[in-house]
């Protein structure tokens, strides 16, 4: 079975740059997740799709972030304009429902604002 | 609001030594527990659960018991092995098993040394 696929794998950026990161859930999971992960830091959610639609997005930046997951399959997360503080590895997690007792992450995007 | 605190690392031990990563947590209700593994390069793993108060989570010779009492989900290992070098994180996740919504901690490098 196909784990969770992540693009690009790393990002170099300047800061007021916008940049955008794919995420390919594994097939059949209804249940996709973005989260940001700062160095040192544990992961923490930004965004959860439930197929097309937003189910909770109370952690995303919205001035600047956004993220979109069309046809309720593949997922983009955008950050338009970037900021330094914005330095962080982005990690796509998808479950085959809300109720899963297990959650399946990709490898993820680092990206470097400078 | 749930947070997840876990003893700060990095830890260092030989081959063979016994291990424990300590976990306390704070939730609100009745939350899962899990503890994820990251390997230098790769996405996180989930390497055990538990989902209700006295559960006790085992994979790959790692364990941790859910206790309610003290709030606690201590990960342990009876002797490990220089492939056990990676960063644990433990979680948990509120309400039901939703375990893609989850709460983090900061994570614990381990490193075995031969």
């Amino acid at each position: 079975e196909a784990g969770v696929a992540q693009s690009p794998r790393y990002k170099i950026i300047e800061k007021r740059q916008s940049v955008a990161f794919w995420c390919n859930p594994i097939s059949g999971h209804a249940t996709l997740y973005w989260y940001q992960q700062i160095l040192g830091q544990g992961p923490k959610l930004l965004i959860q799709f439930q197929n097309n639609g937003v189910v909770d997005d109370s952690q995303l930046p919205k001035d600047r972030f956004s993220a979109e997951r069309l046809k309720g399959v593949d997922s983009t997360l955008k950050i338009q304009p970037a900021k330094l503080e914005d330095s962080a590895v982005y990690l796509c997690a998808s479950s085959l429902e809300p109720g899963s007792t297990e959650a399946f992450f990709g490898q993820g995007t680092r990206l470097t604002v400078v | 609001g749930d947070s997840v605190t876990q003893m700060e690392g990095p830890v260092t031990l030989s081959e063979e030594a016994f291990l424990t990563i300590n976990c306390t947590y704070t939730a609100t209700g009745y939350p899962s527990l899990f503890w994820y593994v990251q390997y230098p390069g790769e996405g996180l793993q989930l390497l055990l659960k538990a989902t209700k108060a006295d559960d006790k989570g085992s994979n790959k010779g790692f364990e941790a018991t859910y206790r309610k009492e003290t709030t606690s989900f201590h990960l342990e290992k009876g002797s490990v092995q220089v492939s056990d070098s990676a960063v644990y994180f433990c979680a948990l996740s509120e309400g039901n098993t939703n375990a893609g919504k989850s709460t983090f901690g900061d994570g614990t490098t381990l490193t075995v040394k031969p």
